[in-house]
Protein backbone atom coordinates (compact mmCIF):
# COMPACT_ATOMS: atom_id res chain seq x y z
CA UNK A 1 0.00 0.00 0.00
CA UNK A 2 0.98 3.54 -0.82
CA UNK A 3 1.93 5.85 2.25
CA UNK A 4 3.69 9.37 2.32
CA UNK A 5 6.12 10.65 4.87
CA UNK A 6 5.89 14.55 5.62
CA UNK A 7 8.60 15.98 8.56
CA UNK A 8 9.09 17.18 10.94
CA UNK A 9 5.76 17.63 12.30
CA UNK A 10 6.56 21.34 14.10
CA UNK A 11 9.21 23.79 13.29
CA UNK A 12 9.88 27.12 15.17
CA UNK A 13 12.33 28.91 12.84
CA UNK A 14 13.81 32.52 13.41
CA UNK A 15 12.99 35.13 10.71
CA UNK A 16 16.14 35.22 8.56
CA UNK A 17 16.94 31.39 8.73
CA UNK A 18 16.64 28.55 5.81
CA UNK A 19 13.98 26.24 6.03
CA UNK A 20 13.92 22.36 4.17
CA UNK A 21 11.10 20.15 4.57
CA UNK A 22 10.47 16.67 3.37
CA UNK A 23 7.78 14.60 1.73
CA UNK A 24 8.73 11.10 0.74
CA UNK A 25 5.65 8.19 -0.75
CA UNK A 26 6.35 5.11 -0.72
CA UNK A 27 4.49 2.42 -2.96
CA UNK A 28 4.07 4.18 -5.94
CA UNK A 29 5.77 5.21 -9.01
CA UNK A 30 5.80 8.48 -10.97
CA UNK A 31 3.49 10.13 -8.50
CA UNK A 32 2.06 13.78 -8.77
CA UNK A 33 3.64 15.71 -6.19
CA UNK A 34 2.03 18.87 -4.31
CA UNK A 35 2.79 21.53 -1.47
CA UNK A 36 0.53 23.32 0.11
CA UNK A 37 -0.05 26.09 2.63
CA UNK A 38 -2.51 26.74 4.96
CA UNK A 39 -2.43 30.26 7.05
CA UNK A 40 -4.66 30.56 9.95
CA UNK A 41 -8.25 30.58 9.30
CA UNK A 42 -7.76 30.20 5.16
CA UNK A 43 -7.56 27.62 2.83
CA UNK A 44 -5.67 25.01 1.36
CA UNK A 45 -3.13 27.02 -1.28
CA UNK A 46 -1.00 25.37 -3.61
CA UNK A 47 2.01 26.46 -3.68
CA UNK A 48 3.87 23.88 -5.87
CA UNK A 49 3.20 20.72 -7.89
CA UNK A 50 5.37 18.37 -9.55
CA UNK A 51 4.89 15.66 -12.69
CA UNK A 52 8.05 14.35 -12.89
CA UNK A 53 11.81 14.78 -11.31
CA UNK A 54 13.10 18.21 -12.03
CA UNK A 55 9.47 19.55 -13.30
CA UNK A 56 8.10 21.83 -11.32
CA UNK A 57 5.63 24.21 -11.40
CA UNK A 58 5.10 27.04 -8.96
CA UNK A 59 1.51 28.46 -8.58
CA UNK A 60 2.32 31.54 -6.27
CA UNK A 61 5.58 33.60 -6.24
CA UNK A 62 7.02 33.75 -3.07
CA UNK A 63 9.92 33.49 -0.80
CA UNK A 64 10.02 29.91 -1.10
CA UNK A 65 11.24 27.14 -3.57
CA UNK A 66 10.35 23.56 -4.16
CA UNK A 67 12.89 20.67 -5.86
CA UNK A 68 12.29 16.94 -6.88
CA UNK A 69 15.27 15.11 -6.67
CA UNK A 70 13.70 11.76 -7.00
CA UNK A 71 10.60 10.38 -8.25
CA UNK A 72 9.16 10.17 -4.95
CA UNK A 73 11.02 13.00 -2.70
CA UNK A 74 9.51 16.33 -2.95
CA UNK A 75 11.33 19.29 -0.94
CA UNK A 76 10.08 22.76 0.25
CA UNK A 77 13.08 25.23 0.58
CA UNK A 78 13.81 28.72 1.26
CA UNK A 79 17.01 30.57 1.69
CA UNK A 80 15.36 33.30 4.15
CA UNK A 81 12.07 32.82 6.11
CA UNK A 82 9.76 35.99 6.30
CA UNK A 83 7.21 35.95 9.43
CA UNK A 84 4.66 35.40 6.67
CA UNK A 85 5.97 32.34 5.67
CA UNK A 86 4.37 30.89 9.08
CA UNK A 87 1.47 28.28 8.42
CA UNK A 88 0.37 24.69 8.00
CA UNK A 89 2.54 23.05 5.17
CA UNK A 90 1.21 19.52 3.91
CA UNK A 91 2.53 17.46 1.04
CA UNK A 92 0.12 15.27 -1.02
CA UNK A 93 0.68 12.91 -3.63
CA UNK A 94 -2.09 11.51 -6.70
CA UNK A 95 -1.57 8.76 -9.59
CA UNK A 96 -0.39 10.49 -12.47
CA UNK A 97 -3.63 11.59 -14.86
CA UNK A 98 -5.52 13.57 -12.59
CA UNK A 99 -8.69 11.55 -12.36
CA UNK A 100 -7.60 10.12 -8.88
CA UNK A 101 -7.49 11.32 -5.32
CA UNK A 102 -4.71 13.17 -3.36
CA UNK A 103 -3.46 11.44 -0.12
CA UNK A 104 -1.78 14.25 2.30
CA UNK A 105 1.04 13.70 5.12
CA UNK A 106 0.02 15.21 7.98
CA UNK A 107 1.36 18.54 7.44
CA UNK A 108 4.20 20.67 9.59
CA UNK A 109 3.85 23.72 11.49
CA UNK A 110 6.11 26.35 10.77
CA UNK A 111 6.26 29.11 13.16
CA UNK A 112 8.57 31.97 12.23
CA UNK A 113 9.60 34.44 14.69
CA UNK B 1 -7.88 34.64 -9.23
CA UNK B 2 -10.37 32.16 -6.99
CA UNK B 3 -10.89 29.37 -9.46
CA UNK B 4 -12.43 27.21 -6.92
CA UNK B 5 -14.81 29.10 -4.67
CA UNK B 6 -16.35 27.85 -0.75
CA UNK B 7 -18.65 31.45 -0.27
CA UNK B 8 -19.64 30.22 3.05
CA UNK B 9 -16.99 29.91 5.76
CA UNK B 10 -19.49 28.24 8.51
CA UNK B 11 -21.91 26.06 8.34
CA UNK B 12 -24.31 25.07 11.52
CA UNK B 13 -26.74 21.98 11.13
CA UNK B 14 -28.67 20.21 13.63
CA UNK B 15 -28.54 16.27 14.16
CA UNK B 16 -30.16 14.13 12.08
CA UNK B 17 -30.72 16.82 9.51
CA UNK B 18 -29.32 17.36 5.87
CA UNK B 19 -25.97 19.20 5.18
CA UNK B 20 -25.34 21.10 2.40
CA UNK B 21 -21.85 22.36 1.55
CA UNK B 22 -21.41 24.46 -1.74
CA UNK B 23 -18.88 24.71 -4.44
CA UNK B 24 -18.19 27.09 -7.39
CA UNK B 25 -15.56 27.24 -9.81
CA UNK B 26 -14.68 29.21 -12.71
CA UNK B 27 -12.24 27.32 -15.24
CA UNK B 28 -13.85 25.43 -17.36
CA UNK B 29 -11.04 22.96 -17.79
CA UNK B 30 -11.53 21.65 -14.51
CA UNK B 31 -13.44 18.10 -14.95
CA UNK B 32 -12.81 16.00 -11.64
CA UNK B 33 -13.99 17.49 -8.40
CA UNK B 34 -13.32 16.45 -5.14
CA UNK B 35 -14.41 16.53 -1.41
CA UNK B 36 -12.10 16.69 1.61
CA UNK B 37 -12.76 16.69 5.44
CA UNK B 38 -9.98 18.20 7.78
CA UNK B 39 -9.80 17.96 11.10
CA UNK B 40 -7.07 20.85 12.72
CA UNK B 41 -3.11 19.98 12.81
CA UNK B 42 -3.88 16.99 10.30
CA UNK B 43 -3.93 16.41 6.78
CA UNK B 44 -6.94 16.48 4.47
CA UNK B 45 -8.94 12.97 4.19
CA UNK B 46 -10.59 12.23 0.93
CA UNK B 47 -14.29 11.80 0.73
CA UNK B 48 -15.80 11.35 -2.71
CA UNK B 49 -15.63 12.61 -5.88
CA UNK B 50 -17.42 13.15 -9.43
CA UNK B 51 -16.23 13.48 -12.93
CA UNK B 52 -17.42 15.69 -15.47
CA UNK B 53 -19.19 13.25 -17.64
CA UNK B 54 -21.68 12.49 -14.56
CA UNK B 55 -23.80 14.66 -12.68
CA UNK B 56 -24.01 13.04 -9.32
CA UNK B 57 -22.04 10.41 -6.91
CA UNK B 58 -23.33 8.98 -4.41
CA UNK B 59 -21.24 6.88 -1.19
CA UNK B 60 -23.42 6.08 1.85
CA UNK B 61 -24.47 9.74 3.68
CA UNK B 62 -22.43 11.51 1.39
CA UNK B 63 -23.74 12.57 -2.30
CA UNK B 64 -21.83 15.04 -4.63
CA UNK B 65 -23.97 16.92 -7.27
CA UNK B 66 -22.17 18.47 -9.97
CA UNK B 67 -23.95 20.87 -12.34
CA UNK B 68 -21.46 22.09 -15.15
CA UNK B 69 -23.39 24.85 -16.99
CA UNK B 70 -23.54 26.51 -13.82
CA UNK B 71 -19.94 25.53 -12.56
CA UNK B 72 -21.65 24.70 -9.28
CA UNK B 73 -21.42 21.72 -7.27
CA UNK B 74 -22.35 20.42 -3.74
CA UNK B 75 -22.09 17.89 -1.06
CA UNK B 76 -24.99 16.60 0.77
CA UNK B 77 -24.59 14.85 3.78
CA UNK B 78 -27.81 12.68 5.26
CA UNK B 79 -28.75 12.41 8.22
CA UNK B 80 -25.74 14.54 9.61
CA UNK B 81 -23.82 13.69 12.76
CA UNK B 82 -21.72 15.19 15.33
CA UNK B 83 -18.51 13.77 13.69
CA UNK B 84 -19.15 15.25 10.40
CA UNK B 85 -18.00 18.73 12.23
CA UNK B 86 -14.92 19.42 10.70
CA UNK B 87 -13.82 21.88 7.71
CA UNK B 88 -14.57 20.58 4.17
CA UNK B 89 -12.98 21.56 1.14
CA UNK B 90 -14.06 21.10 -2.37
CA UNK B 91 -11.13 20.65 -4.99
CA UNK B 92 -10.99 20.54 -8.82
CA UNK B 93 -8.46 19.65 -11.25
CA UNK B 94 -8.40 18.65 -15.03
CA UNK B 95 -7.82 15.16 -16.10
CA UNK B 96 -4.85 16.20 -18.05
CA UNK B 97 -1.90 18.27 -16.19
CA UNK B 98 -1.22 18.03 -12.29
CA UNK B 99 -2.85 20.62 -11.03
CA UNK B 100 -5.32 20.48 -8.21
CA UNK B 101 -6.76 23.29 -6.46
CA UNK B 102 -8.57 23.63 -3.19
CA UNK B 103 -11.24 26.21 -2.10
CA UNK B 104 -10.87 27.95 0.62
CA UNK B 105 -13.32 25.71 2.75
CA UNK B 106 -16.63 25.86 4.80
CA UNK B 107 -16.37 25.07 8.62
CA UNK B 108 -19.37 22.48 9.31
CA UNK B 109 -20.82 22.40 12.67
CA UNK B 110 -23.49 19.60 13.65
CA UNK B 111 -24.98 20.24 17.09
CA UNK B 112 -26.62 17.77 19.13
Amino acid sequence: SQTIHQWPATLVQPVGSPLSLECTVEGTSNPNLYWYRQAAGRGLQLLFYSVGIGQISSEVPQNLSASRPQDRQFILSSKKLLLSDSGFYLCAWREIGGGTEAFFGQGTRLTVV
Amino acid sequence: DQQVKQNSPSLSVQEGRISILNCDYTNSMFDYFLWYKKYPAEGPTFLISISSIKDKNEDGRFTVFLNKSAKHLSLHIVPSQPGDSAVYFCAASALVGGKLIFGQGTELSVKP
